[in-house]
């Protein structure tokens, strides 16, 4: 069964801080790996990753895949209290258009 | 302006009664999605669509139906049979081919009382 994973589920920084969120994934057929930040309602897009070892940076956050192990990382540097929200991280598949969501870390970053 | 349209906001049913969410898109997109979100999870799918007229269960199609006779339009129907229909509704559209992020909606709030 396809599962994806996030750790920690959730955390708390003070404003300045660097925080890493971890995700693994067992995806049968795997494509690409997701970030989406969700604030208060709909998730938004950050990331999509298809190949290993290539770092995207959107600022100060960044995100890498590591295909051979199977997991993907979240950097966010310099941490503001606007980064508070639950980071999703998704796994997508090759044969149809079916995307598989972990649980999510929830992230206070507080002043 | 394109996006993803969700209505209502908040809406609130009795037990037993059937309830329609809408989700509308005017970004061309050929696959929709809907989601269920409980409190402290993450997204978990109901139905998907990848082309007009089709549609799949997700992994908790059960006491749920939808319909898919327009692109842009992917309503969801909680029926009285879904045991537990309190949650987060989310709406989500794509482009084909599984190589595309998904773009949300607001987000619908269902309270069955």
């Amino acid at each position: 069964e396809d599962k994806v994973v996030q750790s920690p589920l959730s955390l708390v920084v003070h404003e300045g801080d660097t925080v890493t969120l971890n995700c693994s994934y067992e995806v049968t057929n795997f494509r690409s790996l997701l970030w989406y930040k969700q604030e208060k309602k709909a998730p938004t897009f950050l990331f999509m990753l298809t190949s290993s070892g290539i770092e995207k940076k959107s600022g100060r956050l960044s995100s890498i895949l590591d295909k051979k192990e199977l997991f993907s990382i979240l950097n966010i540097t310099a941490t503001q209290t606007g980064d508070s929200a639950v980071y999703l991280c998704a796994g997508s598949k090759t044969s149809y258009d079916k995307v598989i969501f972990g649980p999510g870390t929830s992230l206070s970053v507080i002043p | 302006d394109g996006g993803i349209t969700q209505s209502p906001k908040y809406l609130f049913r009795k037990e037993g009664q059937n309830v329609t969410l809408s989700c509308e898109q005017n970004l061309n997109h050929d696959a929709m999605y809907w989601y269920r979100q409980d409190p402290g999870q993450g997204l978990r799918l109901i139905y998907y669509s990848q082309i007009v007229n089709d549609f799949q269960k997700g992994d908790i199609a059960e006491g749920y139906s939808v319909s898919r006779e327009k692109k842009e339009s992917f309503p969801l129907t909680v029926t009285s049979a879904q045991k537990n229909p309190t949650a987060f509704y989310l709406c989500a559209s794509s482009m084909s081919g599984g190589a595309y992020e998904q773009y949300f909606g607001p987000g619908t709030r269902l309270t069955v009382t």
